[in-house]
């Protein structure tokens, strides 16, 4: 099974800041990676997928970069809604794995 | 608008079964891949199981694997997960959710529902 390991596991930053996590896969995955916020109580929300494509509806302040073992979410400009967990998850493969998650907190 | 809400949660005791349903609206439904996909309590989200459209592929996760078994009525738009011999640790918040299978996303999810195994 491909493990998705994503860093860091939570982080502090400020409105205004940009912010990258990285997840990072134990084999190529080639581009079929997607990540989602979520926020406390609610389902989550799909903001990139296939690696670098943008959801519709998505603020274009959240980007996603990466192929293969290697990928990112960055996010240009905080807002204060963006505080939230992320999480990545890959399609290369049964189980569609996903990363254990990043916290996003406010600093 | 595309709406799924899953029901058939509750508490049930380690060694019971339970069936949980997603109910489809919005769309085709008979067009898409669904999952299962569940979160325990303070933890991260973990990926269960997959049915495809017409039902002819079906996956599971290891840790579920010979106890829970997917499933779809796409006459009913309905989505199920029958869970038997449950044990604590499938205590959890189950999400059902829609799958794009040719752009690889998972597009749509529905509110969740809990399932708590405590004797």
């Amino acid at each position: 099974a491909i493990q998705l390991t994503q860093s860091p596991s939570s982080l502090s930053a400020s409105v205004g800041d940009r912010v990258t996590i990285t997840c990072r896969a134990s084999q190529d995955i080639s581009s079929t990676l997607a990540w989602y916020q979520q926020k406390p109580g609610k389902a989550p929300k799909l903001l990139i997928y296939d690696a670098s494509s943008l959801e519709s509806g998505v603020p274009s302040r959240f980007s996603g970069s990466g192929s293969g073992t290697d990928f990112t979410l960055t996010i240009s400009s905080l807002q204060p809604e963006d505080f939230a967990t992320y999480y990545c998850q890959q399609f290369n493969s049964y189980p569609h794995s996903f990363g254990q998650g990043t916290k996003l907190e406010i600093k | 608008e595309v709406q799924l809400v899953e029901s058939g949660g509750g508490l049930v005791k380690p060694g019971g079964s339970l069936r949980l349903s997603c109910a489809a609206s919005g769309f085709t439904f008979s067009s898409y891949n669904m999952n299962w996909v569940r979160q325990a309590p303070g933890k991260g989200l973990e990926w269960v199981s997959s049915i495809s459209s017409s039902s002819s592929y079906i996956y599971y996760a290891d840790s579920v694997k010979g106890r829970f078994t997917i499933s779809r009525d796409n006459a009913k738009n309905s989505l199920y997960l029958q869970m038997n011999s449950l044990r604590a640790e499938d205590t959890a918040v189950y999400y059902c959710a829609r799958f794009r299978f040719g752009e690889k996303r998972v597009d749509y999810w529905g509110q969740g529902t809990l399932v708590t195994v405590s004797s």
